[in-house]
């Protein structure tokens, strides 16, 4: 079964800092990843996708992941947080299957400083 | 554009009073999926739909039933709540059309006294 660890329940940055959100995931081949983003009272936002090809992937509001198979990791990087960046984050794992099934990690709560 | 439409988006119930929450999607997604949202769990599947007229169990589908009503439609029943199902429930869909991205709707949250 797969299954997505996210070692940092909560994380406190200065805005303008840089910042690593980190995700292991276990799985039996290399499945669909994802980073979600949640605000407060909010659904669950993409804010990108790894499939294949490139290993780091751009996604919206500047946030980029890596793909590193060796590590089974995903992590999510911004080089200047900004305080609209305060969210809780999600990465997720999906099978190739026919119905995408996403296993969620346990979220990591972000807080900025001003 | 509405995308993924959860309804209600807030509801009290009392133990032992039944319940169904509605979705519908406008993107002509064929896979459809209940998740709850549990403070320190993250997001668990408790039903999802690869495709109209099928449904399957996830990780918590106990306590709940599903019904795909149509290719728009997914609706998620309580038929008989219990304290341990307050929690958010988000409805969401997917297909291949959309890059395999999981779309969600904003929520419902439950509360059972």
């Amino acid at each position: 079964a797969q299954s997505v660890t996210q070692p940092d329940i909560h994380i406190t940055v200065s805005e303008g800092a840089s910042l690593e959100l980190r995700c292991n995931y276990s799985y039996g081949a290399t499945p669909y990843l994802f980073w979600y983003v949640q605000s407060p009272g909010q659904g669950l936002q993409l804010l990108l996708k790894y499939f294949s090809g490139d290993t780091l992937v751009q996604g919206i509001k500047g946030f980029e992941a890596e793909f590193k198979r060796s590590q089974s990791s995903f992590n999510l990087r911004k080089p200047s947080v900004h305080w609209s960046d305060a969210a809780e984050y999600f990465c997720a794992v999906a099978s190739r299957g026919s119905a995408r099934q996403l296993t969620f990690g346990s979220g990591t709560q972000l807080t900025v400083l001003p | 554009n509405a995308g993924v439409t959860q309804t209600p988006k807030f509801q009290v119930l009392k133990t032992g009073q039944s319940m169904t929450l509605q979705c519908a999607q406008d993107m002509n997604h064929n896979s459809m999926y209940w998740y709850r949202q549990d403070p320190g769990m993250g997001l668990r599947l408790i039903y999802y739909s690869a495709s109209e007229g099928t449904t399957d169990k996830g990780e918590v589908p106990n306590g709940y039933n599903v019904s795909r009503l149509n290719k728009r439609e997914f609706s998620l029943r309580l038929e008989s709540a219990a304290p341990s199902q307050t929690s958010v429930y988000f409805c969401a869909s997917s297909d291949q059309l959309s890059g395999n991205t999981i779309y969600f709707g904003e929520g419902s949250w439950l509360t059972v006294v």
